[in-house]
């Protein structure tokens, strides 16, 4: 069974830093595609980030371009989002998805969230 | 960006009856680039349709999607207790992805 888990979430300052962690289980964790997609009441659902299985090529939404990176260890099957520069609006929950097989939906998994608070 | 505009936002129904949920791009999606998925209170997104037609692992046969261009459509034929939740269409023409504001199917 595909699991995915979530933590580093938390309260942090306008202007902080943070790192999420998403550890994977129950499959070829090297061989997928992988994303950070966050959630608000108010914006909905939004990709932040994207990695391919490689680990090279990464992808970004222009609101967190030169705050947030990307990051895997496909040896350790954890996929990571760096965090600085924190502004209020990025308070959400967290969630890793795993792609399906090149980029697919079908077949895409979501872990539970983690919840970031930035507030002072 | 694609922008994706859901509606209605709320679609109040009875179960047993027919849901139809709509989803306008603002430019071009490939249809093999189009799903939609469920989300309940609690929990992520789930997917239901992907590439516009499809049905995905378990997703019952009421649940059916249609479209092309710029224009989608969720069809659930018959509400059952468990369908009551938020609808969200998803893009992968072009990065970002993006969801459309969702709809929410409520008992009415």
């Amino acid at each position: 069974e595909v699991q995915l888990v979530e933590s580093g979430g938390g309260l942090v300052q306008p202007g902080g830093s943070l790192r999420l962690s998403c550890s994977g289980s129950g499959f070829a964790f090297s061989n997928y595609h992988m994303f950070w997609v966050r959630q608000t009441p108010g914006k909905g659902l939004e990709y932040v980030a994207g990695i391919h299985d490689n680990g090279i090529n990464t992808y970004y939404v222009d609101s967190v371009k030169g705050r947030f990176i990307i990051s895997r260890d496909n040896f350790e099957n954890t996929l990571y989002l760096q965090m600085s520069g924190l502004r209020p609006e990025d308070t959400a929950l967290y969630y890793c998805v795993k792609s399906g097989p090149d980029w697919a939906f079908n077949g895409d998994n979501w872990g539970q969230g983690t919840l970031v608070t930035v507030s002072s | 960006e694609i922008v994706l505009t859901q509606s209605p936002a709320t679609l109040s129904l009875s179960p047993g009856e027919r849901a139809t949920l709509s989803c306008r791009a603002s430019q071009f999606v490939n249809i093999n680039h189009l799903a939609w998925y469920q989300q309940k209170p609690g929990q992520p997104p789930r997917l239901l349709i992907y590439a516009t037609f499809n049905r995905a692992t378990g997703i019952p046969a009421r649940f059916s999607g249609s479209g092309s261009g710029a224009d989608f459509t969720l069809t659930i034929s018959s509400l059952e207790p468990e369908d009551f939740a938020v609808y969200y269409c998803q893009q992968r023409t072009l990065w970002p992805r993006t969801f459309g504001q969702g709809t929410t199917v409520e008992i009415k």
